[in-house]
């Protein structure tokens, strides 16, 4: 069964310097991958998704993820990071067999120091 | 639009008792999705629907939970009886399509608390 493992349940970071909230897959095709955030007592929103075609996917609020096969990897990524960014991230697969669906990671929780 | 809506926020309630949560999704929305949150086991997903039918219901933890949607704008998750290992956060979801091509909205969530 396809399913994703976020290493690191908490990632701190200083305000201004580089995000990188690590997301490994496992599955034998090529798999779709998401990234959701979730800010303290609200629902998920999706930051970014990849599907087909480039490698390299940008999301909103400045962050990114590359697909990487040969690691099957999705790290998620920002080049400074804000106060605002504080939230739980997690990583999703929509497994092959039945694309309406998500199964989620386990969740990285982002703090942001100043 | 108002986003997916659901009620309560937050429910307080003794073993035992029957609990139902409530959502509305988005207008026009043919899938509604209901996930659970707990700290011991991340967010998983409950049951969907298209269209007003039950497509997956192979998350649902045993016979105490059932869901229903009798029309398109109106779902419910309830809970019979009620125990103390059902405290969560449940969330419901809507899209347009599946994932793959389309956002899933996520509402506020219910936070369940059984005494």
């Amino acid at each position: 069964a396809q399913s994703v493992t976020q290493l690191g349940s908490h990632v701190s970071v200083s305000e201004g310097a580089l995000v990188l909230l690590r997301c490994n897959y496992s599955s034998s095709v090529p798999p779709y991958l998401f990234w959701y955030v979730q800010y303290p007592n609200q629902g998920l929103q999706l930051l970014l998704k990849y599907t087909t075609g480039a490698t390299l996917v940008k999301g909103i609020n400045g962050f990114e993820a590359e697909f990487k096969k040969s690691e099957t990897s999705f790290h998620l990524t920002k080049p400074s990071a804000h106060m605002s960014d504080a939230a739980e991230y997690f990583c999703a697969v929509s497994p092959q067999g039945n694309t309406d669906k998500l199964i989620f990671g386990t969740g990285t929780r982002l703090q942001v120091f100043p | 639009d108002a986003g997916v809506i659901q009620s309560p926020r937050h429910e307080v309630t003794e073993m035992g008792q029957e609990v139902t949560l409530r959502c509305k999704p988005i207008s026009g929305h043919d899938y509604l999705f209901w996930y659970r949150q707990t700290m011991m086991r991340g967010l998983e997903l409950l049951i969907y629907f298209n269209n007003n039918v039950p497509i997956d219901d192979s998350g649902m933890p045993e016979d105490r939970f059932s869901a229903k949607m009798p029309n398109a704008s109106f779902s419910t998750l309830k809970i019979q009886p009620s125990e103390p290992r059902d405290s969560a956060v449940y969330f419901c979801a809507s899209s347009l399509a599946g994932p793959i091509t389309d956002t899933q909205y996520f509402g506020p969530g219910t936070r369940l608390t059984v005494l």
